[in-house]
């Protein structure tokens, strides 16, 4: 169990073109999802927490306006890129916790995540 | 601020031989979880080991074991019996106990390769 599915795998897009990925956990319920951004050979860096319900908290350096994130279902959290440029292109991971009493004790769930390329 | 450090940026081991990658961390917290993951070229985030803090028996899943050392602030991953499979980049990740919050903080990686 604990499944999360990403979609797209791969895009690639024209510059100026605003981009949605979906991260859905399939077999469990998700209070709260993670954004991360991986450049090649990198580490996972977190660009924001997803909150079913609320606004997400976005890290330090991520833009609100460029990388809106929506968190409508305890399924589905939606990662949009908007107007992106090259400087965008990058892994795209986002992972899932399922939702439940012992919150704090919860592994997070990853999905296959998203390379996304603008040209 | 909580940082992880992974000084070793590649590492590599003989089929069947035993490599220990080397991870340590900053906190002022008492409560967290340790964790080594693992990122194969498919760049799929596999959940190799969990370690709670305090917890004072080092955690083991089969040919994978931690050595954590609490009071150095260390966190290494020994695997035994390397395998082909094995070939990936490993993240080392600490994460706060407490509170909601629940942020995984990644180390910057090993690459780990396995000559047959």
């Amino acid at each position: 169990g604990a499944v999360v599915s990403q979609h797209p795998s791969r895009v690639i897009c024209k510059s100026g073109t605003s981009v949605k990925i979906e991260c859905r956990s399939l077999d469990f319920q998700a209070t709260t999802m993670f954004w991360y951004r991986q450049f090649p050979k990198q580490s996972l860096m977190l660009m924001a927490t997803s909150n079913e319900g609320s606004k997400a908290t976005y890290e330090q350096g991520v833009e609100k306006d460029k990388f809106l994130i929506n968190h409508a279902s305890l399924t589905l959290s939606t990662l949009t890129v908007t107007s992106a440029h090259p400087e965008d292109s990058s892994f795209y991971i986002c992972s899932a916790i399922r939702a439940g009493i012992d919150y704090s004790n919860q592994p997070q769930h990853f999905g296959d995540g998203t390379r996304l390329s603008i040209l | 601020a909580q940082t992880v450090t992974q000084s070793q940026p590649e590492m590599s081991v003989q089929e069947a031989e035993t490599v220990t990658l080397s991870c340590t961390y900053d906190t002022s917290e008492s409560d967290y979880y340790l964790f080594w993951y693992k990122q194969p070229p498919s760049r799929q985030m596999i959940l190799v080991i969990r370690q709670e803090a305090y917890k004072q028996q080092n955690a083991t899943e089969n040919r994978f074991s931690v050595n954590f050392q609490k009071a150095a602030k260390s966190f290494s991953l020994k695997i035994s019996d390397s395998q082909l499979g094995d070939a990936a980049m490993y993240f080392c990740a600490y994460r706060f106990g407490g509170g909601a919050t629940n942020k995984l903080i990644f180390g910057t990686g090993t690459l780990l390769a396995v000559q047959p």
